[in-house]
């Protein structure tokens, strides 16, 4: 049963701290995007990597987020420093550069 | 850029049918898609619509008007279960996937 695997699903820091948030996509799959869901924001595209090359960050602030691909089995997507407006569920999802995507069940993030 | 509109809430009862209406403005447009989310769950893939009509698969149908740059989901013979959100999201020339704000569909007993 292939799956998109996200760790940890859950994370409590304090502001401030580094943040690293990772992605295993689907085996075979050639497109990982990053999305932050808030009540206020829904569902907000940070990253877009098309094999492993990132192809669009405009939605991500540059200052204190990045996010990679060193390999296709891992991707990452790291806050540093964390601020608590950064509270949020961040999901990652894989497909094959069509209109469906698989999503992993996202990392609940709190920064206190 | 690329912006999607789509109601916040509907309410529908069990048994009929709802359509949750989403509007588009977006450069490179290939397709519409159509995702599900139940609360605390991910969004899971629903259907999608790149030619002009309807698409049905079982109690969902989803229609795309190009010209109008207008889409629709259709929930027919509602259940307790599709209580969920609802997002339309734009598929682009990029190949990126940009989501709607989502409707929140209460199914009422």
């Amino acid at each position: 049963d292939a799956r998109v695997t996200q760790t940890p699903r859950h994370k409590v820091t304090e502001m401030g701290q580094e943040v690293t948030m990772r992605c295993q996509p689907i085996l075979g799959h050639n497109t990982v995007f990053w999305y932050r869901q808030t009540m206020m924001q829904g569902l907000e595209l940070l990253a877009y990597f098309r094999n492993r090359a990132p192809l669009d960050d405009s939605g991500m602030p540059k200052d204190r987020f990045s996010a990679e691909m060193p390999d296709a089995t891992l991707a990452t997507l790291k806050i540093q420093p964390s601020e608590p407006r950064d509270s949020a569920v961040y999901f990652c999802a894989s497909g094959w550069g069509r209109a469906e995507a698989f999503f992993g069940q996202g990392t609940r993030l709190t920064v206190v | 850029g690329q912006s999607l509109e789509q109601p916040s809430e509907v309410t529908a009862v069990e048994g009929a049918i709802v359509q949750i209406n989403c509007t588009y403005q977006t450069s490179g447009f290939y397709g519409l898609s159509w995702y599900q989310q139940h609360d605390g769950g991910a969004p899971t893939f629903l259907s999608y619509n790149a030619l002009d009509g309807l698409e049905e698969t079982g109690r969902f149908s989803s229609f795309l008007s190009r010209s109008d740059s207008y889409g629709y989901l259709l929930l027919q013979e509602l259940q307790m279960k599709d209580s969920a959100s609802y997002f339309c999201a734009d598929y682009n020339a990029g190949n990126m996937l940009t989501f709607g704000g989502g409707t929140r569909l209460m199914v009422k007993p």
